[in-house]
């Protein structure tokens, strides 16, 4: 059973047309929940970390939020250099285990 | 300040040989986690190690092992390679405290022929 899956798995988008990236997940104890961005060729680059129901976090166009169930990732006026795959994955809290889901690859047209 | 240095960033191995694959993490970070990422797909957590300590485990074979060293440093290590152990394989550090935000490397392409 997949413990973090993220829909759309592709989104195009035209520049400043915003949007919401959705990552739901089954974890039993959650430790933290995380976005990163990963540019083709490269590793994942930390966005942010979420660890409680109702909790937001904000970087320029992206924000961040948490409910019991899911995270979405909002980007408001999206530029093409925001173009990326974005992944989210979660920690469990007994077992230290992280699960990555298998991202939303975003493509930004000027 | 140097990021998560992976080496070597590209290697070739034939099936049933055995590989490892170095990662220096940022200064100051205790602790490292090891990733595999096949083309398409998330990282699939295999290990992380806190303060030379194994402290999570992924489901993989016990082909795949790792330790970390004094110095913070790791080394992943596969035996018998299989052709499915083609991927892209990545090392994070962290604090180990506060945001729990892992800083990646660039990743080491493992193809198995």
């Amino acid at each position: 059973e997949d413990q973090v899956t993220q829909s759309p798995e592709a989104l195009r988008l035209q520049e400043g047309e915003s949007s919401s990236l959705n990552c739901s997940y089954t974890v039993s104890g959650l430790r933290g929940l995380f976005w990163y961005r990963q540019d083709p060729g490269k590793g994942p680059e930390f966005l942010f970390t979420l660890y409680s129901a109702g909790e937001e976090k904000e970087k320029e166009r992206l924000k961040a939020t948490l409910t019991k169930k899911e995270s979405f990732l909002h980007i408001t006026a999206p530029k093409p250099e925001d173009s990326a795959t974005y992944l989210c994955a979660v920690q469990e809290y007994n077992f230290n285990k992280f699960y990555f889901g298998s991202g939303t690859k975003l493509n930004v047209k000027p | 300040d140097a990021g998560v240095t992976q080496s070597p960033t590209h290697l070739i191995k034939t099936r049933g040989q055995q590989v490892t694959l170095r990662c220096s993490p940022i200064s100051g970070h205790k602790s490292v986690s090891w990733y595999q990422q096949v083309l398409g797909q998330g990282p699939q957590f295999i290990f992380q190690y806190y303060e030379k300590e194994e402290r999570g485990r992924g489901n993989f074979p016990d082909r795949f092992s790792a330790r970390q060293f004094p110095n913070y440093s790791s080394e992943l290590n596969v035996n018998a390679l299989l052709l499915g152990d083609s991927a892209l394989y990545l090392c994070a550090s962290s604090s180990g405290t506060g945001d729990y935000g892992y800083t990646f490397g660039s990743g080491t392409r493992l193809t198995v022929v």
